[in-house]
């Protein structure tokens, strides 16, 4: 149980495009969803935290016309990069809690490795 | 914000070997976890232990949340058990777990 899917695991776009990443949870509801970003060699930095049905939280220093995170359902949040460039290249990894433990453990995606051009 | 250190930053050990790994924190926390890393960047689940003790296996955790502190045990390696293991936390009332540096493992044959 606790299965958190990402989409795409990678992509390679051309830089000034936009790419939107995909996180669901499979089989439970997530009332909350969070969106982390890794560069190489370092550790995981939090980027925002999407509640259903309302705006996004985001950290200091990201910047939220860039990163739009949209969490329309229980088991989908999106994460797109609008007009990436190359400093935008990193590992994106999502993460859920489940609904019934609202303070409880977060599950984590297999991460999306994304190349900009 | 709250504070993650992770120690030590890099260890080498050969197969057979335990390993303590420790991860200090700067404020009370409602939700600790250790993670592995694997080498294609999945980060797998080891422990929830905002407090208290737990095992599975030949890994092992304690949290002393009063001194804010976690260790993760490690005993007898293996050489699957190399990668990274990073300590997060949640708390200070904020969303959101903060990560530590982590903790380089390799084990050697």
């Amino acid at each position: 149980g606790a299965v958190v899917s990402q989409h795409p695991s990678w992509v390679i776009c051309k830089s000034g495009t936009s790419v939107k990443i995909e996180c669901r949870s499979l089989d439970f509801q997530a009332t909350t969803m969070f969106w982390y970003r890794q560069f190489p060699k370092q550790s995981l930095m939090l980027m925002a935290t999407s509640n259903e049905g309302s705006k996004a939280t985001y950290e200091q220093g990201v910047e939220k016309d860039k990163f739009l995170i949209n969490h329309a359902s229980l088991t989908l949040s999106t994460l797109t990069v609008t007009s990436a460039h190359p400093e935008d290249s990193s590992f994106y990894i999502c993460s859920a809690r489940d609904h019934e433990t609202p303070l409880g453990e977060q599950y984590f995606g297999p991460g999306t490795r994304l190349t900009v051009t | 914000g709250i504070q993650v250190e992770q120690s030590p930053p890099d260890l080498i050990l050969q197969e057979g070997a335990n390993s303590t790994l420790r991860c200090n924190f700067s404020d009370s926390v409602n939700n600790l976890q250790w993670f592995h890393q694997n080498p294609w960047g999945q980060l797998i689940n080891l422990f929830y232990i905002p407090s208290g003790t737990k095992q599975n296996g030949r890994l092992s955790a304690t949290t002393v949340a009063t001194e804010r502190y976690s260790l993760l045990y490690i005993s007898s390696s293996q050489t699957t058990d190399s990668g990274v293991y990073f300590c997060a936390v949640e708390g200070g009332g904020a969303d959101g777990l903060t990560f530590g540096k982590g903790t380089h493992l390799i084990i050697q044959p």
